[in-house]
């Protein structure tokens, strides 16, 4: 029972051009969303987050957009860069239950130069 | 400039045999997790410590123990591996339970 998916396990996109990671959840009760990135042979690393009052969070190259009536988020990441190439999770919380982060399975994104 | 650190940084195991994973962090954080990653499963929470002093089970918690020793630190044990333990594993931290952590590098393990 998969409450957070990540549909896509690949993607690659050109160098310069936008990616577009999608992520779905199940569980009403997540009100924050988080997005990961994760080399090899390294532990994930905080990229972007945003919260269930929100439908829109920027920070430079990385905008994370919510949609709670589609229980959607997508990371729009502009323009792509070759070192952007890695695998992103998407993760959520609900900040007023004791649910701890839950991941998606991730999608490894290829940044072709 | 540590953040969390985990050690070993790789393991090979017999089935049946013991070993703890040590994690410690330096950011002060309260909460502190064992996650296994796996392919095309994601990171499954294994055990959480939400504070100093408390522990409690996460999705995966079969076959292992936890001990947070103290604020800084969290160690996860096998008591008798298996082959199904054969994984990925990452400590992590955050100030509290509901904010973003912060990742080790991760334990590669191997159950043979």
């Amino acid at each position: 029972d998969q409450q957070v998916k990540q549909n896509s396990p690949s993607l690659s996109v050109q160098e310069g051009r936008i990616s577009i990671l999608n992520c779905d959840y199940t569980n009403s009760m997540f009100d924050y969303f988080l997005w990961y990135k994760k080399y090899p042979a390294e532990g994930p690393t905080f990229l972007i987050s945003i919260s269930s009052i929100k439908d829109k969070n920027e920070d430079g190259r990385f905008t994370v957009f919510l949609n709670k009536s589609a229980k959607h988020l997508s990371l729009h990441i502009v323009p792509s860069q070759p070192g952007d190439s890695a695998v992103y999770f998407c993760a959520a919380l609900s900040t007023v239950s004791a649910r701890q982060l839950t991941f998606g399975s991730g999608t490894q994104l290829t940044v072709l130069p | 400039n540590a953040g969390v650190t985990q050690t070993p940084k790789f393991q090979v195991l017999k089935t049946g045999q013991s070993m703890t994973l040590q994690c410690a962090q330096d950011m002060n954080h309260n909460s502190m997790y064992w996650y296994r990653q796996d392919p095309g499963m994601g990171l499954r929470l294994i055990y959480y410590s939400a504070s100093e002093g408390t522990t409690d089970k996460g999705e995966v918690p079969n076959g292992y123990n936890v001990s947070r020793l103290n604020k800084r630190e969290f160690s996860l044990r096998l008591e008798s591996a298996a082959p199904s333990q054969t994984s990925v594993y990452f400590c992590a931290s955050s100030e509290w339970r509901n904010t973003e952590a912060f990742f080790g590098q991760g334990t590669r393990l191997t159950v043979v």
